[in-house]
This record gives structure tokens, C-alpha cells and sequence, in this order.
């Protein structure tokens, strides 16, 4: 079946350094694929998707590129700041499917960005 | 602008008891559903819905029940808890067609 593996937390890095998460998946077909953010006290919030392979979703400075050849959609950041501090989750959503909710998430990976 | 809103935020429970879990949306989205999340899996899809009066089974339904009366609405019983079932505990909602799920803050729950 569908599944989604990201590198275990968590990540400490001080402010402006580069971020990189890991995200690989596994799925039959052509999935989408998303990361979303969960802030202290929150729910979780969309950050960006990708639905083919070689797109790249960007917002706020994050960037993921699907990589269907290595089966990846690893998280990006160029400069990370205290606010990014977060868990963040890798999501796919099977190819075909018409379900949009039905998105299969990996485990999580907690970022503290240190000032 | 509500968007998604979970009650209650908190809640201990005895083993045995049950309760329930609301949801409720104001953006007139047709699909919702019921996430649990645990340390080290991620979320997991308890049930979900396409629109008033369908419902369907996720990943891990066992020990929950859902019912989808209105469009705004969809609770989560538990009609007896069990340790296992102590987490937190995520609504969500979209459009139909639409990639992005919104979420509620969540409900963290505690079965003793």
C-alpha cells in the first residue's frame, strides 16, 4: 500500500542556516504530494503541494521538487528563521483517487530553529 | 472566519466511558473527516465523509463511530474508551475537488 517516510526529529539548526527534510514515498500510480506545517497549539495548515513528477511546489521560501525517479519530495529551505519552528509532514494523495481527504501522512518531523 | 472548530480542546476520560468529539465547519465544504495523531505515526484517517448522510471507514476506525446529519457538522463517539485510544485527535475539512484539507486545532484526549 500507499506509505510516506520522513527523517526523524528532531532537527536543531540556528537561524539562517539551510533546512533540508527528507520525504520519501511509496505509492502505486501518480500520487500528489504535499507538506503541511503544525505551529504550537494549531492544526495542521497546507505549506505546498505537487501534483507530477519534476513540479516544484514553493510558499514562503520553502521549496519541495517531485521526484519521481528516487520516489522523494524533500523539504527545502534556504535561510530558516525562530518562526519556521514546527513540526512538518510529508503527505501523499494516491493517484486516481477521487477523495481529496484521503491523504496518507508520515511521521512527523519537529524543527526548532534557535536564534 | 471560524473556519474549522474542534470541542472540546481537552478531556480525560475513565476506561469504559464514552463521549463524543464535535466538529463543525463553516465553509460549506462536503468532505470531512477524523485524524488521530501519535507520537511517532504521523496521523492516521479514523472516518471521513463526502456530504450529509455518507460516511465511510479510514484506516483506523475500530472503537469510533461517525455520523454526517448536516453539512456543517460531523461528531466522533467514542462509546467506550479504552487506553489506546488516548491522542490527539484532528478534524478536517475541504471542498470537493479542492488538494487542500483545512484543519481544527485538535483535541487532545486522555483515556486513564
Amino acid at each position: 500500500g500507499n506509505s510516506v517516510t520522513q527523517m526523524e526529529g528532531p532537527v536543531t539548526l540556528s537561524e539562517e542556516a539551510f533546512l533540508t527534510i527528507n520525504c520519501t514515498y511509496t505509492a502505486t500510480g501518480y500520487p500528489s504530494l504535499f507538506w503541511y506545517v503544525q505551529y504550537p497549539g494549531e492544526g495542521l495548515q497546507l505549506l505546498l503541494k505537487a501534483t507530477k513528477a519534476d513540479d516544484k511546489g514553493s510558499n514562503k521560501g520553502f521549496e519541495a521538487t517531485y521526484r519521481k525517479e528516487t520516489t522523494s519530495f524533500h523539504l527545502e529551505k534556504g535561510s530558516v528563521q525562530v518562526s519556521d519552528s514546527a513540526v512538518y509532514f510529508c503527505a501523499l494523495r494516491g493517484g486516481g483517487s477521487s477523495n481529496t481527504g484521503k491523504l496518507i501522512f508520515g511521521q512527523g518531523t519537529t524543527l526548532q530553529v534557535k536564534p | 472566519n471560524a473556519g474549522v472548530t474542534q470541542t472540546p480542546k481537552f478531556q480525560v476520560l475513565k476506561t469504559g466511558q464514552s463521549m463524543t468529539l464535535q466538529c463543525a465547519q463553516d465553509m460549506n465544504h462536503e468532505y470531512m473527516s477524523w485524524y488521530r495523531q501519535d507520537p511517532g505515526m504521523g496521523l492516521r484517517l479514523i472516518h471521513y465523509s463526502v456530504g450529509a448522510g455518507i460516511t465511510d471507514q479510514g484506516e483506523v476506525p475500530n472503537g469510533y463511530n461517525v455520523s454526517r446529519s448536516t453539512t456543517e457538522d460531523f461528531p466522533l463517539r467514542l462509546l467506550s474508551a479504552a487506553p489506546s485510544q488516548t491522542s490527539v485527535y484532528f478534524c478536517a475539512s475541504s471542498r470537493t475537488g479542492s488538494e487542500k484539507l483545512f484543519f481544527g486545532s485538535g483535541t487532545q484526549l486522555s483515556v486513564l
